[in-house]
């Protein structure tokens, strides 16, 4: 069966610090991959998605960065965190695009800029 | 410009009771539409789906009906249960899915 792992649960990190969350899925080859961000009060909004290795779509202008190094695992980066950084992040996959099975999220991780 | 829209940002509904969640779309071109439901520190989890070319789809518990003219999704949950509250979000797509932002449901005992 698939199964889709995040990793950390909970961050706290200070503004400036660099920020590396961690996305990997087993049982499926070649998905799509999702970046996912929840704020305080807003709804679930894309950051990124990729089809493929090294393949990387930008939904938004922001102070993060993504990438794909293996089939199987997505990476959200930054070099320097922002307070307006802080939010419930949450990574997803999908087998193609929009369907009637949508998209299945990790666990997400909490991360507080301070 | 948010394209996916939930107005009502909580509701609160007696155990037993019907529970009605609303959504609308401005993209006539969405083909997929999806409910989702999440709870605090956890992944949203997919509820149920209905693609442009229903009106319905049941399961369970659980009704979507979407009305196109008025690009408008609902979700219809019968009977609630404690148990349902959580945050609800549609989300709507043709190669990718938008989220709208989410409406809290309290079922109350």
């Amino acid at each position: 069966s698939q199964t889709i792992h995040q990793w950390p649960a909970t961050l706290v990190q200070p503004v400036g610090s660099p920020l590396s969350l961690e996305c990997t899925v087993e049982g499926t080859s070649n998905p799509n991959l999702y970046w996912y961000r929840q704020a305080a009060g807003r709804g679930l909004q894309l950051l990124f998605y990729s089809v493929g290795i090294g393949q990387i779509s930008s939904e938004v202008p922001q102070n993060l960065s993504a990438s794909r190094p293996q089939d199987r695992q997505f990476i959200l980066s930054s070099k320097k965190l922002l307070l307006s950084d802080s939010g419930f992040y949450l990574c997803a996959w999908s087998v193609g695009g929009v369907g009637s099975d949508g998209y299945t999220f990790g666990s997400g991780t909490r991360l507080t800029v301070v | 410009d948010q394209q996916v829209k939930q107005n009502s940002p909580s509701l609160s509904v007696q155990e037993g009771r019907i529970s009605i969640l609303n959504c609308d779309y401005t993209n006539s071109m969405f083909d997929y539409f999806l409910w989702y439901k999440k709870y605090p520190a956890e992944g949203p989890t997919f509820l149920i789906s209905i693609s442009s070319i229903k009106d319905k789809n049941e399961d369970g518990r659980f009704t979507v009906f979407l009305n196109k003219s008025a690009k408008h999704l609902s979700l219809h949950i019968v009977p609630s249960q404690p148990g349902d509250s959580a945050v609800y979000f549609c989300a709507a797509g043709t190669y990718k899915y938008i989220f709208g932002t989410g409406t809290r449901l309290k079922v109350l005992a």
